[in-house]
């Protein structure tokens, strides 16, 4: 049973404009959150996280968003550029570490 | 550090054979993490040890599915016997302590025929 979910399979965005990438969890004991990206034959890579302590965290041109009452989070990239053209996983787990329950990824295309 | 290291990258076998995966972690990290790609399920989480121990694997689908780590900088994954439906990218990670960001190799690609 997928306790995160990534509705969107695929995005695609002009580069230069905002890019918004949304992750739903349905486990309410998930504390900490990340996002990951992945390019093709390689092994996703860390971006950013969040701890449920906080709404918001922000590394450059990413930020992601936390809203604990409606179990969602969402990544803002801003610009978007080509090189962003990747998929994006969001991950979450309980008590801070441990394992990560993963989302299917949604594939970013950005277009020049 | 060259990161986790993760052999073969491909690997094809015929269906009953017995597959072996192996997997370098970063150097001084306790926890390594075991993950396997599908698309249907997505990254699901296998298996994972600290200190070389296994601690939950609860994620191992079946008995013919073993991990180990022999030692700090060692961990294999072995299927015997192998079937189609094992099919997936399998991915390893580790990370210096709980909690922390997961460091990934680039995977294993395994064909079962």
């Amino acid at each position: 049973d997928q306790q995160v979910k990534q509705n969107s399979p695929s995005l695609s965005v002009q580069e230069g404009r905002i890019s918004i990438l949304n992750c739903d969890y349905t486990n309410s004991m998930f504390d900490y959150f990340l996002w990951y990206k992945k390019y093709p034959a390689e092994g996703p890579t860390f971006l950013i996280s969040i701890s449920s302590i906080k709404d918001k965290n922000e590394d450059g041109r990413f930020t992601v968003f936390l809203n604990k009452s409606a179990k969602h989070l969402s990544l803002h990239i801003v610009p978007s550029q080509p090189g962003d053209s990747a998929v994006y996983f969001c991950a979450a787990s309980e008590n801070s570490g441990y394992a990560l329950n993963f989302g299917k990824g949604t594939s970013l295309l950005v277009t020049p | 550090d060259a990161g986790v290291i993760q052999s073969p990258r491909h690997e094809v076998t015929e269906m009953g054979q017995e597959v072996t995966l192996r997997c370098k972690p970063i150097s001084g990290h306790d926890y390594l993490f075991w993950y396997r790609q599908t698309m249907m399920r997505g990254l699901e989480l296998l298996i994972y040890f600290n200190n070389n121990v296994p601690i939950d694997d609860s994620g191992m689908p079946e008995d013919r599915f073993s991990a180990k780590m022999p030692n700090a900088s060692f961990s294999t994954l072995k299927i015997q016997p192998s079937e189609p439906r094992d099919s997936a990218v399998y991915f390893c990670a580790s990370s210096p302590v709980r909690g922390d960001i997961q460091y990934f190799g680039a995977g294993t690609r395994l064909s079962v025929l």
